[in-house]
Order: structure tokens, then C-alpha cells, then sequence
């Protein structure tokens, strides 16, 4: 079945630094991948997305990777800010839906 | 613009109830989605919905159905309420034909709690 994951344990990033987040999937050959934020009690908001045809988009300090034969995506965050924490999803399309990763908190400490 | 509207945002029933959740789309938008998020599980995908057909549908029971009206609004009900249905649920819409080939816009979400 198709399976995606994240890192499941929290990330903690000094800030300033780069966070590279995770994203790993099997049995799925996803047209697109998108990456969302979620704040606590609050709908996700979309960041980016990027076509199985690209290896690399950005976004002011964002970067997403997507490597379709090593199934994976990595999702970059620049000069990180304590403003920055929040868990991080990243979701694949499949038939009109879109199938989630669990996400991965990430605590950027001053 | 008005961004996706749930209603209500906080609702607490007894087992063996039903409840009725709303969700406005943005203006424009035909595709809309609805997602069950339990601690832990991430975003488990209920159905989708684009010009009031059901187009896709998750491994959720029976007990869970939606409906979409004709200015895309949507509604999802669920009966015979059980304690593990507890769950911020979460609406979605999109551009164009949905899918995953545009971005989703959320809800703020409703949070049910079943006792």
C-alpha cells in the first residue's frame, strides 16, 4: 500500500541555521508533491509545490527536492527564525486526493 | 477574498449521536475536500468532492457521508457517533480540477469531541 513518511521526532534547529526536513515514500509514483505548515489547532497553509518533472523549487528561503527514483523529498528552511517552528507536511496527489505524511514538528531555538 | 469557512468550530456529542458539519469553499472553487486529523495520524483523507460529485472517498465506514451543494459548499455528516471519531476535522478547496496538481486551501477546521 502506499506509505509516507516523515521524521516522526522533533526537530530542533538553532536559529540561523538551515532545517532540512524529510519526506520518504513507497509504492507511489506521485505526479506532485506539496509541502504545507501547521500551527496548533489551525488548518494547514500551503508552501510549495513542485512537479515530478522538477528536482528543485524555491521560495524566498524555502527549498524543495524532489528525487522520483530515490522516492524522496527534502523541504529546506534558510536562516531559520524562531517564527519558523510548526509541524511541516508534506502531502503526494493520488487520484483527486492528496495523501499525507504524519509531519514533522520543528522548534527553531533562539 | 473570504478564505474556506467551517462551522461550527467547536462541537462536543454524546455517542450514538449524529452531527452535521459545514464548510464554504473560496469564491470560485469546485473541488473540496474533507480530512479527519487525530494526534498522531496526520491527515486521514475522508472524500473529495468537484461540481457536487463525489469523485474519490477514504477507508472511513459508512457512517461518515458528504454531500456538495451547487455554490460548492459542502457537508459532511456523521452518524451514530463513537468515542474514537473525536478529531479536528478539516476542509479543503481548490483551483481548477483539484487533485494535487494545485494547492489546497484549509479550513480552520472543526474540532468535534464525542463523549
Amino acid at each position: 500500500s502506499q506509505k509516507i513518511e516523515q521524521n516522526s521526532e522533533a526537530l530542533n534547529i538553532q536559529e540561523g541555521k538551515t532545517a532540512t526536513l524529510t519526506c520518504n515514500y513507497t509504492n507511489y509514483s506521485p505526479a506532485y508533491l506539496q509541502w504545507y505548515r501547521q500551527d496548533p489547532g489551525r488548518g494547514p497553509v500551503f508552501l510549495l509545490l513542485i512537479r515530478e518533472n522538477e528536482k528543485e523549487k524555491r521560495k524566498e528561503r524555502l527549498k524543495v527536492t524532489f528525487d522520483t527514483t530515490l522516492k524522496q523529498s527534502l523541504f529546506h528552511i534558510t536562516a531559520s527564525q524562531p517564527a519558523d517552528s510548526a509541524t511541516y507536511l508534506c502531502a503526494l496527489d493520488s487520484n483527486y486526493q492528496l495523501i499525507w505524511g504524519a509531519g514533522t514538528k520543528l522548534i527553531i531555538k533562539p | 477574498k473570504a478564505g474556506v469557512t467551517q462551522t461550527p468550530r467547536y462541537l462536543i456529542k454524546t455517542r450514538g449521536q449524529q452531527v452535521t458539519l459545514s464548510c464554504s469553499p473560496i469564491s470560485g472553487h469546485r473541488s473540496v475536500s474533507w480530512y479527519q486529523q487525530t494526534p498522531g495520524q496526520g491527515l486521514q483523507f475522508l472524500f473529495e468532492y468537484f461540481s457536487e460529485t463525489q469523485r474519490n472517498k477514504g477507508n472511513f465506514p459508512g457512517r461518515f457521508s458528504g454531500r456538495q451543494f451547487s455554490n460548492s459548499r459542502s457537508e459532511m455528516n456523521v452518524s451514530t457517533l463513537e468515542l474514537g471519531d473525536s478529531a479536528l476535522y478539516l476542509c479543503a478547496s481548490s483551483w481548477g480540477t483539484g487533485g494535487g496538481s494545485t494547492e489546497a486551501f484549509f479550513g480552520q477546521g472543526t474540532r468535534l469531541t464525542v463523549v
